[in-house]
């Protein structure tokens, strides 16, 4: 298995809203990533999780909160969003330590759309 | 500041030919180099590597060349076909620095013409 799932493919919701998005990856890879893709950009790295704990959040706003329960899952909660967090977002993983092939595996990403 | 660079937004190339895809970085420190090929509504996926060791790296229709003394690499596809056409990413990372992230170009939109 070398996929990278996400669900759900695309999510309306309101500001008042939460809802969460998820991803799931079954290659043993310890290193997770969630990346927002604007139209026209390149992704953004918003957070990684290495061993499941959070090494890296790119001075991401509160009203986004990851969680890693375990290797293979990776979940974004979503809270109170502004009409600009309108985006794709991408879950990412890859192999971790020393691993000289390092390149990351994408998900095809969930359209969120904040009305 | 950039420290990846794709200066050319858009290439169009007649299928059959050479494309070339050309990226700059500033960061001394990357030591490994990714193209990511995207096409809309998807994910990007991945398509070669190199490592700061090497100068080229080759995988059936794709090579990518390193030029570490002028901080530059590039992608060609040979011989191009409509279905390359896609927004390529390079992307870079100090490996050997630990966990870092990767590092993104703003990407080339390549078209294919039959």
């Amino acid at each position: 298995d070398t996929e990278v799932t996400q669900t759900p493919k695309h999510l309306v919701m309101g500001m008042t809203n939460k809802k969460s998005l998820k991803c799931e990856q079954h290659m043993g890879h310890r290193a997770m990533y969630w990346y927002k893709q604007k139209a026209k950009k390149p992704p953004e790295l918003m957070f990684v999780y290495s061993y499941e704990k959070l090494s890296i959040n790119e001075s991401v706003p509160s009203r986004f909160s990851p969680e890693c329960p375990n290797s293979s899952l990776l979940n974004l909660h979503l809270h109170a969003l502004q009409p600009e967090d309108s985006a794709l977002y991408l879950c990412a993983s890859s192999q971790e330590g020393d691993s000289v092939n390092n390149e990351q595996f994408f998900g095809p990403g969930t359209r969120l759309t904040v009305l | 500041d950039q420290q990846v660079k794709q200066n050319s937004p858009s290439l169009s190339v007649q299928e059959g030919r050479i494309s070339i895809l050309n990226c700059d970085y500033t960061n001394s420190m990357f030591d490994y180099f990714l193209w990511y090929k995207k096409y809309p509504a998807e994910g990007p996926t991945f398509l070669i590597s190199i490592s700061s060791i090497k100068d080229k790296n080759e995988d059936g229709r794709f090579t990518v060349f390193l030029n570490k003394s002028a901080k530059h690499l590039s992608l060609h596809i040979v011989p191009s076909q409509p279905g390359d056409s896609a927004v390529y990413f390079c992307a870079a990372r100090d490996f050997y620095s630990g966990n870092t992230p990767l590092v993104f170009g703003k990407g080339t939109r390549l078209s294919v013409i039959a």
